[in-house]
């Protein structure tokens, strides 16, 4: 059953201390991305990833930070430095066309992370 | 950079009856423009997309018209059913040729289809 999977779904953490987030996909996808959710928001892009050991930041970078050392894993830490963590986070992959190009993001399910 | 605005925030709408919701983005650069939608406590699904060589696309029950000089596009619900009940977001891509799609979405629209 191919597709892309979060874990955990629902995360709680303390003030201060840094989490990570898990993505993994089995699509074969090249490019995976990080993406922020707020009530009310459209989402936001954290980084993304189009070749592993490479990644670029994207609108909202600062206070978090990912690591692309297998294809199909993505993993996003935020860090005790991001102002206001509690969001929920979304994982998406897209395919890279023989003729260039990424074709369309396919997303998980998403992990609602809560710091208290 | 780009900036994408979509409204309304809010529909309801009759079963049976059309839904319309409408985004316009800034960058007269971006050339692909997907349409997701986000069940409650889910990630969201592409439903349809359109490429800016094209005006129209059509699927099913869902379509995208697209105008390029006036820098906005919408899309279009026919004979709504309760199960189209969902948040809709719209997403323009501002990325350069080749390299990975950074989509920059709208705030989204809840839509409610009414039995």
């Amino acid at each position: 059953d191919g597709g892309i999977t979060q874990s955990p779904k629902y995360l709680f953490r303390k003030e201060g201390q840094n989490v990570t987030l898990s993505c993994e996909q089995n699509l074969n996808h090249d490019a995976m991305y990080w993406y922020r959710q707020d009530p009310g928001q459209g989402l936001r892009l954290i980084y993304y990833s189009q070749i592993v050991n490479d990644f670029q930041k994207g609108d909202i970078a600062e206070g978090y930070s990912v690591s692309r050392e297998k294809k199909e894993s993505f993993p996003l830490t935020v860090t005790s430095a991001q102002k206001n963590p509690t969001a929920f986070y979304l994982c998406a992959s897209s395919v890279r066309l023989i003729a260039g190009g990424y074709n369309e993001q396919f997303f998980g399910p998403g992990t609602r992370l809560t710091v208290l | 950079g780009e900036n994408v605005e979509q409204h309304p925030s809010t529909l309801s709408v009759q079963e049976g009856d059309s839904a319309v919701i409408k985004c316009t983005y800034s960058d007269s650069a971006s050339n692909y423009f997907p349409w997701y939608k986000q069940e409650l406590g889910k990630g969201p699904q592409l439903i349809i997309d359109i490429r800016s060589n094209v005006g129209e696309k059509k699927d099913q029950r869902i379509a995208v018209t697209l105008n390029k000089t006036a820098k906005h596009f919408s899309l279009h619900i026919t004979e709504t059913q309760p199960e189209d009940s969902a948040v809709y977001f719209c997403a323009a891509n501002r990325a350069p040729s080749g390299s990975a799609r950074q989509l920059t979405f709208g705030s989204g629209t809840q839509l409610t289809v009414l039995p």
